[in-house]
């Protein structure tokens, strides 16, 4: 069964207004998750690293202040977008590290439009 | 930089044809390669993961092996079930992963 969970799994949303997507470590305390994005027909692209009790580290050119990432729990990292617009539009994808095999499992995703 | 390139881009086999994914790699100090299959609207399911030169896993029609320099995927028998893009990804350090363009395969029954 599904390890990680996002929610919602899409949003239409108006340019200007901010958009929270919710990643949800199920079953696993996880300290460390990452943060995602897939244009179309594209493969995906690293955001950030969501650190539980600390700051995000964010990818070359991904604006952190545009892009807000909050891991305050072992099992939750959420991710606003703030005053989204139309070149935003994209595919979020959340991951979790299990410790075993370093391996990262991933949440279904998020649909975002930004209309 | 650490690189990852996945060949070819498309394949197109008819159910019960036999083939093999590529993934290429350049990466300062291999910890692990990856390979994920993703459906159309949904998160990258994990296969395998390898971790040295010679190693090889399988799960039911699926392959992996690697290499010093590149990964297989090989795929036996498929079917129509199976397609789907198949994507590579490399963890170098810190337990990121850089993945490769992928590989979108479809099995026509």
């Amino acid at each position: 069964g599904a390890v990680v969970s996002q929610h919602p799994s899409w949003v239409i949303c108006k340019s200007g207004t901010s958009v929270k997507i919710e990643c949800r470590s199920l079953d696993f305390q996880a300290t460390t998750m990452f943060w995602y994005r897939q244009f179309p027909k594209q493969s995906l692209m690293l955001m950030a690293t969501s650190n539980e009790g600390s700051k995000a580290t964010y990818e070359q050119g991904v604006e952190k202040d545009k892009f807000l990432i909050n891991h305050a729990s072992l099992t939750l990292s959420t991710l606003t977008v703030t005053s989204a617009h139309p070149e935003d539009s994209s595919f979020y994808i959340c991951s979790d590290v299990r410790r075993e095999q370093e391996t990262q499992y991933f949440g279904p995703g998020t649909r975002l439009l930004v209309l | 930089e650490d690189q990852v390139t996945q060949s070819p881009e498309a394949l197109r086999l008819q159910e019960g044809e036999s083939s093999s994914l590529n993934c290429s790699y350049t990466v300062s100090g291999l910890r692990g390669l990856f390979w994920y299959r993703q459906d159309p609207g949904k998160g990258p399911e994990f296969l395998f993961t390898l971790y040295s030169a010679g190693e090889e896993k399988e799960k039911e029609r699926l392959k992996a092996t690697l290499t010093k320099k590149e990964s297989f995927l090989h795929i036996t028998a498929p079917k129509p079930e199976d397609s789907a893009t198949y994507l590579c990804a490399v963890q170098a350090g810190a337990q990121k992963l850089v993945f490769g363009q992928g590989t979108r395969l479809t099995i026509n029954p």
